[in-house]
């Protein structure tokens, strides 16, 4: 049981390019996320996903897509790298629906620079 | 959504209790109270959830007053590993609810 599993670790961009990161969970988690977190500030949610072929933006959606074909896969996509896109990027999936049992799962994050 | 507001640092000595207050005067009904701990370079890790009077586990404790405006985290005798931020959210079990913080930078000292 990996939990969640995000790829890669680190990542340097051009300005312009695009890429994939990729996350993946093997606990049948319905509900998954994507978050950046910028040096000494807290996560920000950027897309959410309540289940295969459903998603949505959280608050800072601009500049990245997502899909969800499976229930265990996430990817989020930067569609032209920026500066202002470098980030350290993470990926949750959380036990949605278990009251007070709800808990998020992080993967190790995905450390982008863009250039 | 409720906003929190806690301390931005702290510091302790390994072997004390530290108690981190985070403020909730919003929180709605339906809202439970969640507690994350980071390192650095990793992803937060939840600590404990609790929605009203006192919850423990092995970890930590979490009191919650009778009106529920603001809770405090308790971690029992800290040690240096227990350096990290720690986030207090609030909210529903709704995904888009998890609004993280800048959160409590604790620093535990020998």
């Amino acid at each position: 049981n990996a939990g969640v599993t995000q790829t890669p670790k680190f990542q340097v961009l051009k300005t312009g390019q695009s890429m994939t990161l990729q996350c993946a969970q093997d606990m049948n988690h319905e509900y998954m996320s994507w978050y950046r977190q910028d040096p000494g500030m807290g996560l920000r949610l950027i897309h959410y996903s309540v289940g295969a072929g459903i998603t949505d933006q959280g608050e800072v959606p601009n500049g990245y897509n997502v899909s969800r074909s499976t229930t265990e896969d996430f990817p989020l996509r930067l569609l032209s790298a920026a500066p202002s896109q470098t980030s350290v990027y993470f990926c949750a999936s959380t036990n949605q629906g278990q009251g007070l049992n709800t808990e998020a799962f992080f993967g190790q994050g995905t450390r982008l620079t863009v250039v | 959504l409720a906003k929190t507001t806690q301390p931005i640092s702290m510091d302790s000595y390994e072997g004390q209790e530290v108690n981190i207050t985070c403020s909730h005067n919003n929180i709605a009904t339906n809202d439970y109270i969640t507690w994350y701990q980071q390192f650095p370079s990793q992803g937060p890790r939840f600590i404990i959830q609790g929605y009203k009077t006192k919850v423990t586990n092995e970890v930590a404790s979490l009191f919650i007053p009778a009106d529920r405006k603001s809770s405090t985290l308790s971690l029992p005798r800290v040690s240096l590993s227990d350096t990290a931020v720690y986030y207090c959210l609030v909210g529903d079990e709704r995904i888009n609810d998890m609004r993280f913080g800048a959160g409590t930078r604790l620093t535990v000292k020998p």
